[in-house]
């Protein structure tokens, strides 16, 4: 069974503040490092996909970067919104499509 | 548009009864997967198919059985259901290996009572 962690497990954060979590996975049979987005009572809908190592891919204000010899990627977001809080969920595709258990953001107005 | 739909939304089943939950995409995507979601695990691998007639079994395939006879579908079998099988289950697809995103169904709640 593939280990794929994300840190922490839930954070709270105040409007306008920056945060990132992270997503450790196998450093090796690498193929992709994907992150999502997902809202209670819908379905998770992409950020990134991420296959080179030294990535980094930006969508408005969320960023996300990918290490692939260290097996780590970081998503930033900067001046969360409440419409922020969401879970985040980063996958790692190398055999298959594994899903790190995802950080839960709540983000406070 | 394209899409990919799941069926039913919810179910109620009993013990030991066999159940096929459903995924249909319109993207003609090569990839497709099963996932359960639960408290504190977050999406589990179930099964998984990168074309038609191949299925792999997942992280957590144990009493679950797919099968692919075409691109479009791929349904989800439960030969015995337990209720340690209730959970809500996610049916996703992708064209590429990897290098595309997963698209997601709306998600299936099912219990076993």
């Amino acid at each position: 069974i593939l280990n794929v962690e994300q840190s922490p497990q839930s954070l709270h954060v105040q409007e306008g503040d920056s945060t990132n979590f992270t997503c450790s996975f196998p450093s090796s049979n690498f193929y992709a490092l994907h992150w999502y987005r997902w809202e209670t009572a819908k379905s998770p809908e992409a950020l990134f996909v991420m296959t080179l190592n030294g990535d980094e891919k930006k969508k408005g204000r969320i960023s996300a970067t990918l290490n692939t010899k260290e097996g780590y990627s970081y998503l930033y977001i900067k001046g969360s919104q409440p419409e922020d809080s969401a879970t985040y969920l980063c996958a790692f595709i190398g055999q298959n499509f594994v899903f790190g258990p995802g950080t839960r953001l709540s983000v406070l107005p | 548009d394209a899409e990919i739909t799941q069926s039913p939304r919810h179910k109620i089943t009993e013990t030991g009864r066999q159940v096929t939950l459903a995924c249909h995409q319109t993207w003609n995507h090569n990839n497709m997967f099963w996932y359960r979601q639960d408290l504190g695990h977050g999406l589990r691998l179930i099964h998984y198919s990168y074309g038609v007639h191949d299925t792999n079994k997942g992280e957590v395939s144990d009493g679950y059985s797919v099968s692919r006879s075409n691109t479009e579908d791929l349904p989800l079998t439960l030969e015995s259901a337990a209720s340690s099988q209730t959970s809500v289950y996610f049916c996703a697809s992708s064209f590429g290996r990897g290098n595309t995103e997963a698209f997601f169904g709306q998600g299936t709640r099912l219990t076993v009572v």
